[in-house]
């Protein structure tokens, strides 16, 4: 399954450096999304991106920022990260952003604030 | 907030045996996905319901939308060790909502 790559796989980073998560999906959808996975909590949607124009954004910290430069790819800006923000983050993609439209993940980058 | 329950949140079964997990939502949903999680991976679609009472089956996984379209089932016949992983269930939450919202989980171990 290789529709949606995402890199770093895993990313270990101290609270006062800056990164980026990068995701490309390979399917031709219109739709990517930005999800944070814990141990302790359901999957969190932050970020929704529709034809490159950000619909949603579910009262992320401005910490966490987002870039869709085109459809194809989605980036996941990163500063100031707190302990409590190390989590599984994972791209999707879909059709289009409609409930009905089946999501798409990738593999997800292994986050780790130091 | 709304959102969506599933239970039970861990389920440890012999392999053979049967497997349910159930999802429910305090609104109405027009729609209800389900995924699969293995360990160490991310989530996969497994299928979609629509339709008020709608039954689907995958080979040995049938999939149930209940009639007031409030919840659902998974149910899967005669476990086997590839079945384990969690499985989540996602519905369009709050109104005007046309996003996902994700349940917790049911994480399924399966005893060989």
């Amino acid at each position: 399954e290789t529709g949606v790559t995402q890199t770093p796989r895993h990313l270990v980073m101290g609270m006062t450096n800056k990164k980026s998560l990068k995701c490309e999906q390979h399917l031709g959808h219109n739709a990517m999304y930005w999800y944070k996975q814990s141990a302790k909590k359901p999957l969190e949607l932050m970020f929704v991106y529709s034809l490159e124009e950000r619909v949603e954004n579910n009262s992320v910290p401005s910490r966490f920022s987002p870039e869709c430069p085109n459809s194809s790819h989605l980036f996941l800006h990163l500063h100031t990260l707190q302990p409590e923000d190390s989590a599984l983050y994972l791209c999707a993609s879909s059709q289009g952003a409609h409930s009905t439209d089946t999501q798409y993940f990738g593999p997800g980058t292994r986050l780790t604030v130091l | 907030g709304q959102q969506v329950m599933q239970i039970p949140q861990y389920q440890h079964v012999q392999e053979g045996e049967d497997f349910t997990t159930y999802c429910n939502s305090s609104t109405t949903l027009s729609n209800i996905q389900w995924y699969k999680q293995r360990p160490g991976g991310h989530p996969v679609f497994l299928i979609q319901l629509v339709k008020s009472g709608e039954v689907k089956k995958q080979k040995r996984l049938t999939f149930q939308f209940g009639e007031a379209k409030k919840n659902s089932s998974l149910h899967i016949t005669a476990t086997q060790t590839t079945d384990v992983g969690t499985y989540f269930c996602a519905g369009p939450i709050g109104a005007g909502s046309y996003q996902l919202t994700f349940g917790k989980g049911t994480k399924l171990s399966v005893i060989p």
